[in-house]
């Protein structure tokens, strides 16, 4: 079964810090990988999707990287905002079906 | 192009009535997915269709829901006799088919019903 973990729950940083947001999944039979983002009370937007084959997507001060064989993912926030202030959720798609399964998420804080 | 539509967004039943929510997909897609995030728990897959198909559905309470999706119209998951532990927030997400353009098997999110029983 697979397991999806992110380290850590919780970030509080200043304003303009580059920060790593970590997600763990234990199959690495996947198809690929999404980061969302989730703000209190909303629904899922989509950041950046990463195939099995790639091994990192950027999008604007947002890089991912993807090390399937290790089972690793990280999200990579340059030069935070206080509008980044949102939860953020690692998904996998395994490649036995459609389905995808969620880490808990990290809950970030750009602080002014 | 909109996105992944669903109403209500916030919904309240009191126990033992049903609720029905709606979800329409991003035009063009074929493929509809539910999902359900307990208070301070993680999504968790529910069901998974395609026009007139329920193609995985082990995510699934045994009893009480149901989903489908017919060939006209919305997404409709049914959720009957609520109970207090109904309570949660319900995704719907939609994927294009498999032979369109684009990143294969991406999901698109719609904003969320948000069920309360009392």
């Amino acid at each position: 079964k697979q397991e999806v973990t992110q380290i850590p729950a919780a970030l509080s940083v200043p304003e303009g810090e580059n920060l790593v947001l970590n997600c763990s999944f234990t199959d690495s039979a996947i198809y690929n990988l999404q980061w969302f983002r989730q703000d209190p009370g909303k629904g899922l937007t989509s950041l950046l999707l990463i195939q099995s084959s790639q091994r990192e997507q950027t999008s604007g001060r947002l890089n991912a990287s993807l090390d399937k064989s290790s089972g690793r993912s990280t999200l990579y926030i340059a030069a935070s905002q206080p509008g980044d202030s949102a939860t953020y959720l690692c998904a996998v798609l395994e490649t036995s079906g459609s389905r995808l399964t969620f880490g808990e998420g990290t809950q970030l804080t750009v602080n002014p | 192009n909109a996105g992944v539509m669903q109403n209500p967004r916030h919904l309240v039943r009191r126990r033992g009535q049903e609720a029905r929510l709606r979800c329409s997909p991003m035009k063009g897609h074929s493929h509809v997915y539910w999902y359900r995030q307990l208070p301070e728990e993680g999504l968790k897959f529910m069901v998974y269709l395609q026009k007139e198909n329920i193609i995985d559905e082990s995510g699934m309470p045994k009893e009480r829901f149901s989903a489908e999706f017919p060939k006209e119209g919305p997404s409709i998951l049914r959720i009957q006799q609520v109970v207090r532990g109904d309570s949660a927030a319900y995704f719907c997400a939609s994927s294009p088919p498999k032979t369109s353009g684009g990143p294969r098997n991406e999901q698109f999110f719609g904003p969320g019903t948000r069920l309360t029983v009392l």
